[in-house]
């Protein structure tokens, strides 16, 4: 599976666009891109997934470049709970999950 | 999305014993896996507990330390035997169902807290 990079940690305004990003320049065409976050003491939390669209859903957007080498989580109006480290994972649909370091992320008020 | 609760929720343990964390899925699940994630650290794969077989277990471990058991297709069990210190960790249940060769998303239990003393 790709290995990704991500930038170690970021700040945020609340209510304000939180977009981080992802390098995954090794991705293969059968590998999606998945974005889980964990908040403090609690387990992982699946956010969103995709292959080569935009994709949206409740929680985030993913924007995923045309040639796929990178892509950026997009959290609309991030708040104080959305503070949390976010994991970026590329993987084929039957593969494991592998988890890297993530990004911190602190949200400000 | 698959609801995950683990038991128990944190212990603390002398050197030497073992204990089990209980892993129950509110539906049945194609695939279970079991993580670690040491203090500080990113979460780590311990093992694919199959149903009716033997677990796949990641390099680094092994059976003998982790024994898993999967006897039907909501329940896991993970045994962390013969505990030192170093075993002191967050043990992560996960769960996703598959369909052909399509494995659908993960969710993941609560973890269990685990200090050995």
């Amino acid at each position: 599976d790709a290995k990704t990079t991500q930038p170690t940690s970021m700040d945020c305004a609340e209510g304000r666009a939180a977009n981080l990003p992802c390098n995954h320049s090794t991705i293969s065409g059968n590998e999606y891109v998945y974005w889980y976050r964990q908040i403090h003491s609690q387990g992982p939390q699946y956010i969103i997934h995709g292959l080569k669209n935009n994709e949206t859903n409740e929680m985030a957007s993913l924007i995923i470049t045309e040639d796929r080498k990178s892509s950026t989580l997009i959290l609309p109006h991030a708040t104080l709970r959305d503070t949390a480290v976010y994991y970026c994972i590329v993987k084929r649909s039957q593969g494991n999950l592998i988890f890297g370091k993530g990004t911190k992320l602190s949200v400000k008020p | 999305s698959a609801v995950i609760s683990q038991k128990p929720s944190r212990d603390i343990c002398q050197r030497g014993t073992s204990l089990t964390i209980q892993c129950q899925v509110d539906s049945q699940v194609t695939m279970m896996f079991w993580y670690r994630q040491q203090p500080g650290q990113s979460l780590t794969l311990i093992a694919t507990a199959n149903q009716g077989s033997e677990a796949t277990y990641e390099s680094g471990f092994v059976i003998d330390k982790f024994p898993i058991s999967r006897p039907n297709l909501t329940f896991s069990t993970l045994t962390v035997s013969n505990m030192s210190p170093e075993d002191s960790s967050i043990y992560l249940c996960s769960a996703a169902s598959t369909s052909g060769r399509t494995l659908y998303t993960q969710y993941f239990g609560p973890g269990t807290r685990l200090t050995v003393l």
